[in-house]
């Protein structure tokens, strides 16, 4: 069972293109949600938080479902430099699990 | 932005060798965090640590790692006998304010480690 499941990727697109990003979480108890940016073999970086009356930030925006355990991502017109990977990322407190649980990401391609 | 700094960025290193991997977090933080990401995978979590000791670990942290804060400033990974399935990306994160889980976290730009 996969803690965090994303879109396996990758997405090509066209520059101005909107794109979306979905993402599922096995653990109920998750507290905190985030996407988060990473470069090709580069660190991790956040994008945004995820909270549950969604929220927006320029061209992106974040909504979170926790009925259905359910985190988006929208991208609106697309940048070249919007190319990278996107983590969908949660949060739990304890456990062997650690606090942060990553997905395995979705690339992302956008093209001029 | 806040930076986190990690030493050597890369390390090649023969099987069953120790390899010590170094971070600098950002200061007045209080927590600190190893990560491993083998290459394709997923980020996972290694261990955290506060107040000078390991407040968690998961299954990946076996007998072969530990970790240290040696100076009060950085803070170590040291694996004791690599194995090939060690070669991974290391990062070091340190979260702005409280546990990790609460707030943006803070990676340092990662060793990569290979084994051969």
């Amino acid at each position: 069972r996969k803690e965090v499941e994303q879109d396996p990727g990758p997405f090509n697109v066209p520059e101005g293109a909107t794109v979306a990003f979905n993402c599922t979480y096995s653990n109920s108890a998750s507290q905190s949600f985030f996407w988060y940016r990473q470069d090709c073999r580069k660190e991790p970086k956040l994008l945004m938080s995820v909270y549950s009356s969604g929220n927006e930030d320029g061209r992106f925006t974040a909504q979170l479902n926790r009925a259905s355990q359910y985190i988006s991502l929208l991208i609106r017109d697309s940048k070249l430099s919007d190319s990278a990977t996107y983590l969908c990322v949660v949060g739990t407190s304890g456990g062997s699990q650690g606090n942060l649980i990553f997905g395995k990401g979705t690339k992302l391609s956008v093209k001029p | 932005e806040p930076e986190v700094t990690q030493t050597p960025s890369h390390q090649v290193t023969q099987m069953g060798q120790e390899v010590i991997l170094r971070c600098v977090p950002i200061s007045n933080h209080l927590y600190f965090y190893w990560y491993r990401q083998i290459l394709g995978q997923k980020v996972e979590f290694l261990v955290s640590f506060y107040n000078n000791e390991i407040s968690e670990k998961s299954e990946i942290f076996d007998d072969q790692f530990s970790v240290e804060r040696p100076d009060g400033s950085n803070f170590t990974l040291k694996i004791r006998s690599t194995k090939l399935e060690d070669s991974a990306m290391y990062f070091c994160a340190s979260p702005h304010g409280g546990q990790i889980m609460n707030t943006e976290a803070f990676f340092g730009q990662g060793t990569r480690l290979t084994v051969v």
